[in-house]
């Protein structure tokens, strides 16, 4: 079945670690997107890639890093100069950027600083 | 003023209950118009879109655009627990679907 991988599922950070977000597609999307989810926050865009070797800063980028090297993947590291990084960290993608076209998300990395 | 803004509830309702669920928006170029659900501990998932001014019916939900009063509404009828959840409205901008913050919802058995 076509679809989003995040990985891990759950992933602790120690404090000033760099951590990476995994996010694989075989939905053969051009689009990807990551957000990060904190209670009463809503959906907050970090970074966004809509070709391979591609990317644009979101709402919130400081302290993320991204690469788009291949089609269906579109990792996220979370640097140390991120100051709060605890959060619920989404990964979507979509087959185009106007018209009707939604996103499908993946399951979630929920990201824990201990 | 947000571009989206949207009532965070939460809202309780009992089983079987009509449930309103509504977003305002200031974008009038805004012309496509969906509602994702999402369950906790996962990631949303498309429910339904419309195009436009309009209602858009599918199954026991229905979606409803105002674009003159720039109001977007989702109803659900006949309530379920299963549809306790938390609901976004999102809209099309230029490059990338612009959130609401999200409704949770809880529907009481």
């Amino acid at each position: 079945d076509g679809g989003i991988t995040q990985s891990p599922k759950y992933l602790f950070r120690k404090e000033g670690q760099n951590v990476t977000l995994s996010c694989e597609q075989n939905l053969n999307h051009d689009a990807m997107y990551w957000y990060r989810q904190d209670p009463g926050q809503g959906l907050r865009l970090i970074y966004y890639s809509q070709i391979v070797n591609d990317f644009q800063k979101g709402d919130i980028a400081e302290g993320y890093s991204v690469s788009r090297e291949k089609k269906e993947s579109f990792p996220l590291t979370v640097t140390s100069a991120q100051k709060n990084p605890t959060a619920f960290y989404l990964c979507a993608s979509t087959a185009g950027t106007g018209g009707n076209y939604g996103y499908t998300f993946g399951s979630g990395t929920r990201l824990t600083v201990v | 003023q947000k571009e989206v803004e949207q009532d965070p509830g939460p809202l309780s309702v009992p089983e079987g209950a009509i449930v309103s669920l509504n977003c305002t928006y200031s974008n009038s170029a805004f012309q496509y118009f969906m509602w994702y659900r999402q369950y906790s501990r996962k990631g949303p998932e498309l429910l339904m879109y419309t195009y436009s001014s309009g209602n858009k019916e599918d199954g026991r939900f229905t979606a409803q655009v105002d674009k003159s009063s720039k109001y977007i509404s989702l109803f659900i009828r006949d309530s379920q627990p299963s549809d306790s959840a938390t609901y976004l409205c999102a809209m099309r901008g230029p490059e990338k679907l612009v959130f609401g913050k999200g409704t949770k919802l809880t529907v009481n058995p």
